[in-house]
């Protein structure tokens, strides 16, 4: 399973860093993903990283603010979410990759940018 | 990037009925299509992939069609647990992109 952690509310221009703890699959064979929803809004996918961390890509809307990492000793990913916006707010979800589907997500954590 | 488009984007229909969900992408993707179900406070679950692959647990009266640029999905009795919004996705390209939603509700 997947468990996001480390939401809440948080004014422009600051930062926060999400946590998804995997567990019960072989995390470091997996690239993991970050999609979020803002509220009354659709799915809107932010970032991958391959499974050894060697390839990340990005959403034009977070390239240069939000960078995603993992820890496979601990079977951990993250995302550092900095120069938050009022548009970031969003329920971010982690979610595992098969072959460019994402066929395991969590239950996702609520960020609110607000001042 | 590849635009989804989802229609319709609400859909009420009773239990029993066949109901179909279309997707169009704004170039070819060939077949790589996923479907996901998404209630509210819980995971989002994936439904099919590869267009109309059904994913291991998923039940038989969940069906995906179509190539290119025209897909469906179909529920062919909808049960009282297939409420939700239901979204297309292409992984044809970066950036992933998904479709608007249909929120699907049971009269």
């Amino acid at each position: 399973q997947l468990v996001e952690s480390g939401g809440g509310v948080v004014q422009p221009g600051r930062s926060l860093r999400l946590s998804c703890a995997a567990s019960g699959f072989p995390f470091s064979s997996f690239a993991m993903h970050w999609v979020r929803q803002a509220p009354g809004k659709g799915l809107d996918w932010v970032t991958l990283i391959s499974y050894d961390a060697s390839n990340k890509y990005y959403a034009d809307s977070v390239r240069g603010r939000f960078t995603i990492s993992r820890d496979n000793s601990e079977n951990m990913l993250f995302l550092q979410m900095n120069s938050l916006r009022p548009e970031d707010t969003a329920v971010y979800y982690c979610a595992r990759e098969d072959a460019d589907y994402l066929d395991l997500w969590g239950q996702g954590t609520l960020v609110t940018v607000s001042s | 990037d590849i635009q989804m488009t989802q229609s319709p984007s609400t859909l009420s229909a009773s239990v029993g009925d066949r109901i179909t969900i279309t997707c169009r992408a704004s170039q070819t993707i060939r077949s790589w299509l996923a479907w996901y179900q998404h209630k509210p406070g819980i995971a989002p679950k994936l439904l099919i992939y590869e267009a109309s692959t059904l994913q291991s647990g998923v039940p038989s009266r969940f069906s995906g069609s179509g190539s290119g640029t025209e897909f469906t999905l179909t529920i062919s009795s909808l049960q009282p647990d297939d409420f939700g919004t239901y979204y297309c996705q292409q992984y044809h390209t970066y950036p992933l992109t998904f479709g608007g939603g249909t929120k699907v509700a049971i009269k």
